[in-house]
């Protein structure tokens, strides 16, 4: 089955400052990765998402996430916060014919 | 604005009871997800139906059941209701069955129920 971890509940970053969200994925042939965003009391928003070609995929908001099959990662990464960025940011994995899975979230806050 | 319609936004009731959530999909669009997100235990997949049938089932208690109709919209079901249900339920759709032309899914807002 798949699975998609992210291992950090909380990442705190000072505004301007890179960040970067982990993401680690289960291998089950080729996988579809995503990358999701929520906001307080809103749905959650498509962010990016990488299915083949370049590792690197950039998504919306400034967004971006490096795909490492060697490492089973998708992290994602942003080159200088904004507090607006501050969410929980859910990472999920796809098949292409399977409903996505997804991480436990991990919670963004952007100091500034 | 994804164009999923969820309602109630928000629901309190007794444990015990039953509920019934509605969603309405993007307007073509031909899945429909159910997800429970919970503190504990992040977001986890209840099921999908794809034009009307039930297409994937996750962890959906038995107490639960949903269905999608002939005009896509689609209820979930939850009896029986016990304080451990109280979480955001969120439907999501896409245009077919194995998500949209880039897999990803339109979420809602999500109905917040409260079990007490």
């Amino acid at each position: 089955a798949q699975s998609v971890a992210q291992p950090e509940d909380q990442v705190n970053v000072a505004e301007g400052n890179p960040l970067t969200v982990k993401c680690t994925y289960s291998v089950s042939g080729n996988p579809y990765l995503f990358w999701y965003v929520q906001y307080p009391n809103r749905g959650l928003q498509f962010l990016l998402k990488y299915i083949t070609g370049d590792n690197l995929v950039k998504g919306s908001y400034g967004f971006e996430a490096e795909f490492n099959k060697s490492q089973t990662s998708f992290h994602l990464k942003k080159p200088s916060a904004l507090v607006s960025d501050s969410a929980l940011y859910f990472c999920a994995q796809g098949s292409g014919n399977t409903p996505l899975v997804f991480g436990k979230g991990t919670r963004l806050s952007v100091i500034a | 604005d994804s164009g999923v319609t969820q309602t109630p936004k928000h629901l309190i009731t007794a444990t015990g009871q039953r509920v019934t959530l509605r969603c309405s999909p993007r307007s073509g669009d031909l899945s429909v997800y159910w997800y429970q997100q919970s503190l504990d235990q992040g977001l986890q997949f209840l099921i999908q139906y794809y034009n009307g049938e039930e297409r994937a089932k996750g962890n959906i208690l038995e107490r639960f059941s949903a269905q999608q109709f002939p005009d896509l919209h689609s209820e979930l079901n939850l009896s029986s209701l016990e304080l451990g249900d109280s979480a955001l339920y969120f439907c999501a759709s896409s245009p077919d069955v194995a998500g949209g032309p880039a897999g990803e899914l339109f979420f809602g807002e999500g109905s917040r129920l409260t079990v007490l």
